[in-house]
């Protein structure tokens, strides 16, 4: 099992550009996220969707859209990327129980410049 | 507000010299408390969940605590390779949401 990937691992985007980050998981879960984390503050939620077919709005999520493809996959799209942007995106899973730890992907690195 | 406060921010051992992180919460209805590994570069990795006040678990040379208020992380005697970014989170009464503190960086030189 590959657990959670995500892709690019890097990208450099110019203000007003637009991109998607790509997230997969092949353990079967219900729930998928997408986190970005800055230093000093941790992890943010900006969206998460409870199963497929249904996303719901985190703690940031002004500028971000999100698709839930399948229940395979979670996407996350910048329609017009800012400076603010620059970050670090964490995609996580959990699994079938309520109570499951989340599993994370290994990061995407945006730099918006 | 749902809050989660770790500290030390960073925090600098000797090798064998034990010490604990802190995790403080404000949460209404915790479900459970999550503690996970971060190496440079990467994704947090899971530790533990702990569940209710009174509850321990340990792994190797780290073993977590938990109170109605506050989380412990009490490593013992740690070696360099212990060297990471340990995050804590609480999830809330709604199931799908998690909070993260900023993490303790810790260094542990030989």
């Amino acid at each position: 099992n590959a657990g959670v990937t995500q892709t690019p691992k890097f990208q450099v985007l110019k203000t007003g550009q637009s991109m998607t980050l790509q997230c997969a998981q092949d353990m079967n879960h219900n729930s998928m996220y997408w986190y970005r984390q800055d230093p000093g503050m941790g992890l943010r939620l900006i969206y998460y969707s409870a199963s497929e077919g249904t996303t719901d709005k985190g703690e940031v999520p002004n500028g971000y859209n999100v698709s839930r493809l399948n229940k395979r996959e979670f996407s996350l799209r910048l329609e017009s990327a800012a400076p603010s942007q620059t970050s670090v995106y964490f995609c996580a899973s959990t699994g079938t129980s309520s109570y499951n730890e989340q599993f994370f992907g290994p990061g995407t690195r945006l730099t918006v410049l | 507000e749902d809050q989660v406060t770790q500290s030390p921010e960073a925090l600098r051992l000797q090798e064998g010299e034990s010490s604990s992180l802190n995790c403080s919460y404000t949460v209404s209805g915790l479900r459970g408390l999550f503690w996970y590994r971060q190496d440079p570069g990467k994704g947090p990795e899971f530790l533990f969940t702990l569940y209710s006040a009174g509850e321990e678990k340990e792994k190797e040379r780290l073993k977590a605590t938990l109170t109605k208020k506050e989380s412990f992380l009490h490593i013992t005697a740690p070696k360099p390779e212990d060297s990471a970014t340990y995050l804590c989170a609480v999830q809330a009464h709604n199931f799908n949401k998690f909070y993260f503190g900023s993490g303790t960086k810790l260094n542990v030189k030989p």
